[in-house]
């Protein structure tokens, strides 16, 4: 079954911790990204990888961080630094970026911190 | 930079009823537009994308139309069931801009028995 799996679905954090969310998708797809939504908004892109170990930053990417070790998994840390870190993330993948071709998400991760 | 505008964020209606929902983008140079679908707590699901060439994408009872010298879109849903209770995303992509989405705020519908 083919899909991207983010976990957890909820993610409590004490502030000033670093925390890792996943993300993984067999679809083997280049692409893939990190938005964030939160309440009343649309999505705001965090960072995205158009291929294994490149990344670039999105429009909002102070005080995350990312990796791109694996095709399947691009996983996001949202540090200490990062002023407003409660929200729903979500996690895309598609085919390549630049050919237009439909984003697949994941079901997201709400992460509060306290 | 693009920005894009749903309107209203939320509308409540009977079943049954067909209704329209707007998005508008301040840029008009867009390679394409999306609607999205989000139930709670969900990711979103990718429901019409209509290339700047088209006029207009129909997929069962859903029909996305595409003005780019206006800047709107809009998404009409006809006769309504509870089932598309959600929220709606309107997304364009810049031209040059890669796969790169612009979301709108989204419209939360609310389809009443």
């Amino acid at each position: 079954d083919g899909g991207i799996t983010q976990s957890p679905k909820y993610l409590f954090r004490k502030e000033g911790q670093n925390v890792t969310l996943s993300c993984e998708q067999n679809l083997n797809h280049d692409a893939m990204y990190w938005y964030r939504q939160d309440p009343g908004q649309g999505l705001r892109l965090i960072y995205y990888s158009q291929i294994v170990n490149d990344f670039q930053k999105g429009d909002i990417a102070e005080g995350y961080s990312v990796s791109r070790e694996k095709k399947e998994s691009f996983p996001l840390t949202v540090t200490s630094a990062q002023k407003n870190p409660t929200a729903f993330y979500l996690c895309a993948s598609s085919i390549a970026t630049g050919a237009a071709s439909p984003l697949h998400f994941g079901n997201g991760t709400r992460l509060t911190v306290t | 930079k693009q920005e894009v505008t749903q309107i209203p964020a939320a509308l409540s209606v009977p079943e049954g009823e067909n209704l329209v929902l707007n998005c508008s983008f301040t840029d008009s140079a867009i390679y394409n537009l999306q609607w999205f679908r989000q139930d709670p707590g969900k990711g979103l699901t990718s429901l019409l994308l209509i290339q700047s060439s088209q006029r207009e994408q129909t997929s069962g009872r859903l029909n996305a139309s595409l003005d780019k010298s206006s800047g709107r879109s809009t998404l009409y849903i006809a006769a309504s069931q509870p089932g598309d209770s959600a929220t709606y995303l309107c997304a364009v992509i810049d031209n040059n801009a890669g796969n790169m989405l612009t979301f709108g705020g989204g419209t939360r519908l609310m389809v009443k028995p």
